[in-house]
C-alpha cells in the first residue's frame, strides 16, 4: 500500500534559524497537502501542491512538489515562535479516490528564543 | 475549525466499556472522517464515509465502528475499550470534489 515518510521527526532551532521537512512517497502521487498542528491543537490545511515541480510561497514559507510527484518539501526561512508546531505532509495516490489521503508521521518544530 | 464539532472533548473509561465519539459538522460537506493520532505515528485513518449509504475501513479499523446518521454527523464507536486505543481522535470532513480536510477539534480518550 501506499507510504508516506516524513523526515525528521524532531527538530529544535533557535529563532531566526531556518527549518526544512521532507516528505517521500512510495507512490506517484496526484497532489500533496501540508498541514500545521499548533500544540494542543487541530491539523489545520496550509496549502495544496498538484503540479510536477511546483514551488508555492506562503510569506516565509516556501513548498516545493518534486518532479515526479513523489516527494516535497516545507522550507521556514529565519523561525519565529510562533511557527512551533507539527508539520504534516498528506499525499493521494494517482490512484486513489478523491479526498483519501495518506499522512506523512510529522515534524514537530521547537522554537527557542 | 468551528463547523466541525467534537464531543466529548475528554473522556476517561475503564476497559471493556462501550464508548461512542462523535462528530457534527455544519459545513455541509459529503465526506467525513475518524483520525486517530498517537505520538510518532502521525494520523491514522479509522474510517471514512462519503456519503450517508457510504462507510469505508481505513487503515486501522479492528476494534471499531462508525455510524453515518445524517451528511452531518458522523460518529465512532469502540465495543469494548482497551488500553492502547488511549490516543487523541479527530474528525475531518472534505467537500466533494476536493481533497483539502478540516478536522474538528479532536477528542483525548484515555482507556485505563
Amino acid at each position: 500500500g501506499q507510504q508516506v515518510m516524513q523526515i525528521p521527526q524532531y527538530q529544535h532551532v533557535q529563532e531566526g534559524e531556518d527549518f526544512t521537512t521532507y516528505c517521500n512517497s512510495s507512490t506517484t502521487l496526484s497532489n500533496i497537502q501540508w498541514y500545521k498542528q499548533r500544540p494542543g491543537g487541530h491539523p489545520v490545511f496550509l496549502i495544496q501542491l498538484v503540479k510536477s515541480g511546483e514551488v508555492k510561497k506562503q510569506k516565509r514559507l516556501t513548498f516545493q512538489f518534486g518532479e515526479a510527484k513523489k516527494n516535497s518539501s516545507l522550507h521556514i526561512t529565519a523561525t519565529q515562535t510562533t511557527d512551533v508546531g507539527t508539520y504534516f505532509c498528506a499525499g493521494r495516490d494517482r490512484g486513489s479516490t478523491l479526498g483519501r489521503l495518506y499522512f506523512g508521521r510529522g515534524t514537530q518544530l521547537t522554537v527557542w528564543p | 475549525d468551528a463547523d466541525v464539532t467534537q464531543t466529548p472533548r475528554n473522556r476517561i473509561t475503564k476497559t471493556g466499556k462501550r464508548i461512542m465519539l462523535e462528530c457534527s459538522q455544519t459545513k455541509g460537506h459529503d465526506r467525513m472522517y475518524w483520525y486517530r493520532q498517537d505520538p510518532g505515528l502521525g494520523l491514522r485513518l479509522i474510517y471514512y464515509s462519503f456519503d450517508v449509504k457510504d462507510i469505508n475501513k481505513g487503515e486501522i479499523s479492528d476494534g471499531y465502528s462508525v455510524s453515518r446518521q445524517a451528511q452531518a454527523k458522523f460518529s465512532l464507536s469502540l465495543e469494548s475499550a482497551i488500553p492502547n486505543q488511549t490516543a487523541l481522535y479527530f474528525c475531518a470532513t472534505t467537500a466533494g470534489g476536493t481533497d483539502t480536510q478540516y478536522f474538528g477539534p479532536g477528542t483525548r480518550l484515555t482507556v485505563l
